[in-house]
């Protein structure tokens, strides 16, 4: 158990539809990455939240945003899904004081868009 | 941009010693992961190399040659367990890219008994 925990851990819906992720980081961590991981792809970054302000940005699509709170915790929110988007998405956390820093993954959270 | 090569899959025998190489063509470096993952579950982080050389923790190494753009991993006295994807990330070295991990696409490994 790495401490990043995710909800839900599955997802069903429609195309056309919205969805919003969960992930709680590590406590004591400031940091909060999401990653897309589909058979074809591989495992690919989305975006980077330190302290409540974006950090770095990968291929994420227009249709998607997310936020990091006070509280820490952070969601992806997924709009206007197609069926491309069905995937496991992964949430991790780090200190993120340092560059040199280990990332701790969450369980996933599985999307089926159908 | 980074770009990251490492087989597909390999086959092992238990008991057996297995290399995964991973090759790498960035445009900055601060640091190169290994991490498991077991099929539909998180990747688990497995060792951290920004030195050149070899780094030993039990069972798995890691070795880097930052001039060469090369890793490997070694996994020795497998053990049925070890039958997962072995994910190799480098992290950017441009400060605007935060921390962001750029993954290859994984080497699946089959212990065979």
């Amino acid at each position: 158990d790495s401490g990043v925990t995710q909800t839900p851990k599955h997802l069903i819906t429609a195309t056309g539809q919205r969805v919003t992720l969960r992930c709680s980081p590590r406590s004591g961590d400031l940091s909060v990455y999401w990653y897309q991981q589909s058979l074809d792809q591989g495992l690919q970054f989305l975006i980077q939240y330190y302290n409540g302000e974006e950090r770095a940005k990968g291929n994420i699509l227009e249709r998607f945003s997310a936020q990091q709170f006070p509280d820490l915790h952070s969601e992806l929110n997924l709009s206007s899904l197609e069926l491309g988007d069905s995937a496991l998405y992964f949430c991790a956390s780090s200190l993120g004081q340092l560059y040199q820093e280990t990332q701790y993954f969450g369980p996933g959270t599985r999307l089926l868009v159908l | 941009g980074q770009n990251i090569d490492q087989p597909t899959e390999m086959t092992a025998t238990e008991g057996a010693i297995v290399q995964i190489n991973c090759t790498y063509q960035t445009s900055g470096f601060n640091g190169l992961f290994w991490y498991q993952q077991h099929a539909g579950e998180a990747p688990t982080f497995l060792s951290y190399n920004v030195l050149d050389g070899l780094e030993e923790k039990g069972r798995f190494s890691s070795f880097l040659s930052r001039s060469k753009g090369y890793s490997y991993l070694l996994l020795k006295e497998l053990q049925m367990k070890d039958s997962a994807s072995y994910l190799c990330a480098v992290r950017d070295g441009i400060k605007a890219a935060g921390n962001k991990l750029t993954f290859g696409g994984g080497t699946r490994v089959l212990v065979k008994p």
